[in-house]
């Protein structure tokens, strides 16, 4: 069962455009998240995240929104740029204790095009 | 920013021999490290969770036995893939989470991956 689903496997966009990544959840029970960006042969890089407490989190070119009623988080990169091209990944983390599990999606990779 | 550092990148050896895997948190201290793997065009699935100073918690399917995982510091943790087989050749990844009177999320930062090999 997949608690984290990032439905487009690819995308593809002009430089200079915005980028639109999706994800979707269905455990409730996650309350923060995050977007992280991956090249192949290397470990993810952090690149966002946002507590449940809040809809939009932004910093530079990346913003994040999550809507809780929908169980629906996207992220927004404008403008593209060619060195964004990459494997992007939604994680969820559970509430709180000693519970820092990550729950990833299985990614969507981004290509822009110059 | 959080740097985890791991170490090797990469391993070739013999079916049958043991390899350690080490992850480190260069500037911060991590009582909470994990250990994925990802298969090629896969999700990072979670294999465990390493915590400093006891025993770590292994997601399920995951042999124990297989996978040592030994969380000795604040800013190191090993896994070691014993008596490893070709099936256990893939891409495994740390993570470390910053703890130490942190209050609220954090993200958890990621090494570069070890590719091990196994012939």
């Amino acid at each position: 069962d997949q608690q984290v689903k990032q439905n487009s496997p690819s995308l593809s966009v002009q430089e200079g455009r915005i980028s639109i990544l999706n994800c979707d959840y269905t455990n409730s029970m996650f309350d923060y998240f995050l977007w992280y960006k991956k090249y192949p042969a290397e470990g993810p890089t952090f690149l966002i995240s946002i507590s449940s407490i809040k809809d939009k989190n932004e910093d530079g070119r990346f913003t994040v929104f999550l809507n809780k009623s929908a169980k629906h988080l996207s992220l927004h990169i404008v403008p593209s740029q060619p060195g964004d091209s990459a494997v992007y990944f939604c994680a969820a983390e559970g509430s709180g204790g000693s519970n820092y599990k990550l729950t990833f999606g299985k990614g969507t990779l981004l290509t822009v095009n110059p | 920013g959080a740097v985890v550092s791991q170490h090797p990148s990469w391993v070739i050896c013999k079916s049958g021999t043991s390899v350690k895997i080490e992850c480190r948190s260069l500037d911060f201290q991590a009582t909470t490290m994990f250990w994925y793997r990802q298969f090629p065009k896969q999700s990072l699935m979670l294999m465990a969770t390493s915590n400093e100073g006891s025993k770590a918690t292994y997601e399920q399917g995951v042999e124990k036995d297989k996978f040592l995982i030994n969380h000795a510091s604040l800013t190191l943790s090993t896994l070691t893939v014993t008596s490893a087989h070709p099936e256990d050749s893939s891409f495994y990844i740390c993570s470390a989470r910053e703890t130490g009177g942190v209050v609220g999320n954090q993200p958890q930062h990621f090494g570069d991956g070890t590719r091990l090999s196994i012939l």
